[in-house]
């Protein structure tokens, strides 16, 4: 079964609006994850790395201010995109390691549609 | 700067056939290696881990890394069209949780 879950799936919002997409750990603890974006037959992009307890690290290029990234707990961190423009239309994704092996377990991900 | 690079595609092989995916990394310090199967319109789904030399198979899948050619591959026996996906390749180093991703191949299997 899914071991990092995301909400919403899918959010459709008017231009300036603020969105928030939730990454859940599923039984178990996440001290980081991970925030991707990925544009229409391209790549995975890093946007961020979430910390717990700390500020998240962001990929070179990624406003910070426009993508608040908050880990509040052990098995929750939230990216909120402010003041959207269709540009920020994208699916992002986010991810959480999981076990010794360091593997990556990605969120079912986010389809945002800014209008 | 960190790299990984997949062939971007597409690749096609006909059903039943072997599928080699294959990847090169830049980064030596690189200790563990993943493939990951994405569909479109979803999320990557891991499907392989490996971290020492040699082959490593699972079901239908073989992962096979090279340390000192800094080389690793997937090979996808009797491939069935529900294998068409874009297989992503990743490294990541030691004591570190960031995985670098290549940019993908996109696999089509032909009925």
């Amino acid at each position: 079964g899914a071991v990092v879950s995301q909400h919403p799936s899918r959010v459709i919002c008017k231009s300036g609006t603020s969105v928030k997409i939730e990454c859940r750990s599923l039984d178990f603890q996440a001290t980081t994850m991970f925030w991707y974006r990925q544009f229409p037959k391209q790549s995975l992009m890093l946007m961020a790395t979430s910390n717990e307890g700390s500020k998240a690290t962001y990929e070179q290029g990624v406003e910070k201010d426009k993508f608040l990234i908050n880990h509040a707990s052990l098995t929750l961190s939230t990216l909120t995109v402010t003041s959207a423009h269709p540009e920020d239309s994208s699916f992002y994704i986010c991810s959480a390691p999981l076990g010794i092996g360091y593997e990556q377990f990605f969120g079912p991900g986010t389809r945002l549609t800014v209008l | 700067q960190k790299e990984v690079e997949q062939n971007s595609g597409p690749l096609s092989v006909p059903e039943g056939a072997i599928a080699s995916l294959n990847c090169t990394y830049s980064d030596r310090g690189s200790q563990s290696f993943f493939w990951y199967r994405q569909y479109s319109g979803k999320s990557p789904e891991l499907i392989m881990s490996i971290y020492s030399n040699g082959d490593k198979e699972d079901g239908r899948f073989t992962a096979q890394l090279n340390k000192a050619s800094q080389y690793v591959s997937l090979l996808i026996r009797d491939s069935q069209p529900s294998d068409s996906a874009t297989y992503l390749c990743a490294g990541g180093g030691a004591g570190s949780y960031q995985l670098t991703f290549g940019k993908g191949t996109k696999l089509s299997v032909i009925p």
